[in-house]
């Protein structure tokens, strides 16, 4: 099956950093992949969706210039949380377009301290 | 905006029960799918049914879909202690359209 990686699994850093999360979809080529945010005990809210070749469309509510979307290639889209604060604290999920459906990566969890 | 609700928001049975779950959503859909993700960890795809369709079943899952409606419904059954999870519901998708998740059921089985 279609199998999509995040890197890292989970990451510390200090308020006010950057941080970078990695989705790659090992098997297959994603036109199209998206990006979740998942806070404890609650659903998952998608973020934006990230097109390859063109700018990213962001969900209402969710900021570009802080959460900068580049989606390089058919295989790799990258989420880099800018000046992280401790409210951005969250569990980061990816999903790659695959055929007929969606993918999931198995998740960055993001503390910032 | 979140699609769909389900009910009930946790629920807590015996080791070889069976649960059921319930999604309600707004809008119109080409298909439903149900997720389910464990503690801390990423999605598992579970099914997905077309909204042409009533009732599929994959293994110990029964998924049920009735668009007039707007509802599904994911029952397990004969449950195990490694059914505990969250389970999501979620509306669009496909490869290139954004999928809309409901706020998911909370399932512990006590062994």
């Amino acid at each position: 099956g279609a199998v999509v990686s995040q890197h890292p699994s989970w990451v510390i850093c200090k308020s006010g950093t950057s941080v970078k999360i990695e989705c790659r979809s090992l098997d297959f080529q994603a036109t199209t992949m998206f990006w979740y945010r998942q806070f404890p005990k609650q659903s998952l809210m998608l973020m934006a969706t990230s097109n390859e070749g063109s700018k990213a469309t962001y969900e209402q509510g969710v900021e570009k210039d802080k959460f900068l979307i580049n989606h390089a290639s058919l295989t790799l889209s990258t989420l880099t949380v800018t000046s992280a604060h401790p409210e951005d604290s969250s569990f980061y999920i990816c999903s790659a377009g695959g055929t007929g459906r969606q993918f999931f990566g198995p998740g960055t969890r993001l503390t910032v301290l | 905006s979140q699609q769909g609700e389900e009910d009930p928001q946790a629920l807590s049975i015996q080791e070889g029960e069976n649960a059921t779950m319930n999604c309600s959503y707004k809008t119109s859909i080409n298909n439903l799918q149900w997720y389910r993700q464990n503690s801390g960890r990423g999605l598992v795809h579970l099914i997905l049914i077309r909204s042409n369709e009533r009732e599929k079943h994959s293994g110990r899952l029964r998924v049920t879909l009735d668009t007039s409606k707007k509802s599904s419904s994911l029952l397990i059954t004969a449950s195990r202690a490694a059914d505990t999870a969250s389970y999501f519901c979620a509306t669009g998708g496909g490869s290139n359209y954004k999928l809309t998740f409901g706020k998911g059921t909370l399932l512990t089985v006590n062994p």
